[in-house]
């Protein structure tokens, strides 16, 4: 089934390692995103990649970084985790940067991240 | 700054209907968005309005009005598995996603 594979579903991390959540496209889309989810918050773009090869800093992009080797895959790595990086990650694609085409987002099932 | 404003929580009826409103302050505007998220899973996209005026799928219709600020979903002939939060989006100028922090909706029998 095509769409978007992230890994892991969960995971429980000591603050100060280093941690690298995984995403996978298969539908050929242009766009990625990395969002973090925080109760009583809405969604916040960490990094977001409009094509492959360049990246860009979102709202909150502090303590993460990401890269775009190739269309498909997305990594982001927290180089050392803090407990404040506790948080539901979405990993997102559009066919176009924005989502402007047809306004659609699709999403990843979510990496569940607890720094302790 | 930017604003996105939708209550937090509302409680309805299976078989009734229910409106939930979503009033924006942006910088620009290219769109607004809704997404249903039920719990513990990712959004799934329901709507997308650019114009103003009434967007109707099926048992789920989306508002806009562009001089207000002013979106809203509204849902029909509820049903349990409507029970889920509903995530309110305006595309900026920069064609970046402002999300609101959802409204959950509780459906009762």
């Amino acid at each position: 089934i095509a769409g978007i594979t992230q890994a892991p579903t969960s995971q429980i991390l000591a603050a100060g390692r280093r941690m690298t959540l995984r995403c996978t496209q298969d539908m050929r889309h242009n766009a990625m995103y990395w969002y973090r989810q925080d109760l009583g918050l809405g969604l916040r773009l960490i990094h977001y990649s409009n094509t492959a090869g360049t990246t860009g800093k979102g709202e909150v992009p502090d303590g993460y970084s990401v890269s775009r080797a190739n269309t498909d895959d997305f990594p982001l790595t927290l180089a050392s985790a803090v407990p404040s990086q506790t948080s539901v990650y979405f990993c997102a694609s559009s066919r176009l940067a924005g989502g402007a085409d047809t306004g659609e987002l699709f999403f990843g099932e979510g990496s569940r991240l607890t720094v302790l | 700054g930017q604003n996105i404003d939708q209550p937090t929580e509302m409680t309805a009826t299976e078989g009734a209907i229910v409106q939930i409103n979503c009033t924006y302050q942006t910088s620009g505007f290219n769109g607004l968005f809704w997404y249903q998220q039920h719990a513990g899973e990712a959004p799934t996209f329901l709507s997308y309005n650019v114009l103003d005026g009434l967007e109707e799928k099926g048992r789920f219709s989306s508002f806009l009005s562009r001089s207000k600020g002013y979106s809203y979903l509204l849902l029909k002939e509820l049903q349990m598995k409507d029970s889920a939060s509903y995530l309110c989006a305006v595309m900026d100028s920069n064609y970046q996603l402002i999300w609101g922090a959802g409204t959950k909706l509780i459906i009762k029998p």
